[in-house]
C-alpha cells in the first residue's frame, strides 16, 4: 500500500524544455515533502523540500508546487539540462521519511 | 568533505551465510538509518538511530539486527540472507528528522 506514488517511471524531455516530475501522496498528516536525485552509483542527494503550510518553494532552477487538496506535488526543472539526466525521488514525512519509487529523467540533446 | 562512507561497495554472500555491511559518517550526526532498496523499488527504511537509541521498523524481519558503537559508525548484520535479501543497502544520516544524507549504497548479492 503506497503512500508516495510516482506513477511515471521514465520521463524525456527535450534540452532547455521544462521537466515536470509528479508526486501523489494518500496521507494527509505528512507535514514535510521532498525531492532527492539520484545518479547511477551513487546515493540520493537531497534537492529541494516545501513545507505543507506552503505551496510553493523555489532554488535556482527548481521549483516544487503542493496541491494539499489534491493530494499532489511536482518538480519543475528549467531550463533542463543534460546533468538533470537522473531518477528523482519523492518523499513525504510524518514520523519517518517514506519514499515513492522514482522517475527516471532523460534529457534528450 | 564531509561524507557517509559505506563499505564494501558491493557484497557476494552465500545463501544463510551470516554478512555484515558497514557505514560511517563525518558529519556527525546523531541519527542514523538504513534502508533496503529493491529494484525499480523505493528505498524501505529498516530501522535507524537516534544516538543510542535504536528504532526498529514493526515489518523489518528479525533477519536484519543492528549496531552502532559509536557516533560514526553504524553496522548492519543480515544473520541468514536468503535470496529475497539481495538488494542496494543504503545508509544515511540526519541531524533533522526531514533532510537526509545518503552513503553510495552496497549492493548485496546473495548465490
Amino acid at each position: 500500500d503506497q503512500q508516495v506514488k510516482q506513477n511515471s517511471p521514465s520521463l524525456s524531455v527535450q534540452e532547455g524544455r521544462i521537466s515536470i516530475l509528479n508526486c501523489d501522496y494518500t496521507n494527509s498528516m505528512f507535514d514535510y515533502f521532498l525531492w532527492y536525485k539520484k545518479y547511477p552509483a551513487e546515493g540520493p542527494t537531497f534537492l529541494i523540500s516545501i513545507s505543507s503550510i506552503k505551496d510553493k518553494n523555489e532554488d535556482g532552477r527548481f521549483t516544487v508546487f503542493l496541491n494539499k487538496s489534491a493530494k499532489h506535488l511536482s518538480l519543475h526543472i528549467v531550463p533542463s539540462q543534460p546533468g538533470d539526466s537522473a531518477v528523482y525521488f519523492c518523499a513525504a514525512r510524518d514520523d519517518k521519511i517514506i519514499f515513492g519509487k522514482g522517475t527516471r529523467l532523460h534529457i534528450l540533446p | 568533505d564531509a561524507m557517509v562512507i559505506q563499505n564494501p561497495r558491493y557484497q557476494v554472500t552465500q545463501f544463510g551465510k551470516p554478512v555484515t555491511l558497514s557505514c560511517s559518517q563525518t558529519l556527525n550526526h546523531n541519527v542514523m538509518y538504513w534502508y533496503q532498496q529493491k529494484s525499480s523499488q523505493a528505498p524501505k527504511l529498516l530501522f535507524h538511530y537516534y544516538d543510542k537509541d535504536f528504532n526498529n521498523e514493526a515489518d523489518t524481519p528479525d533477519n536484519f539486527q543492528s549496531r552502532r558503537p559509536n557516533t560514526s559508525f553504524c553496522f548492519l548484520d543480515i544473520r541468514s540472507p536468503g535470496l529475497g535479501d539481495a538488494a542496494m543497502y543504503l545508509c544515511a544520516t540526519g541531524d533533522r528528522s526531514y533532510e537526509q544524507y545518503f552513503g553510495p549504497g552496497t549492493r548485496l548479492t546473495v548465490t
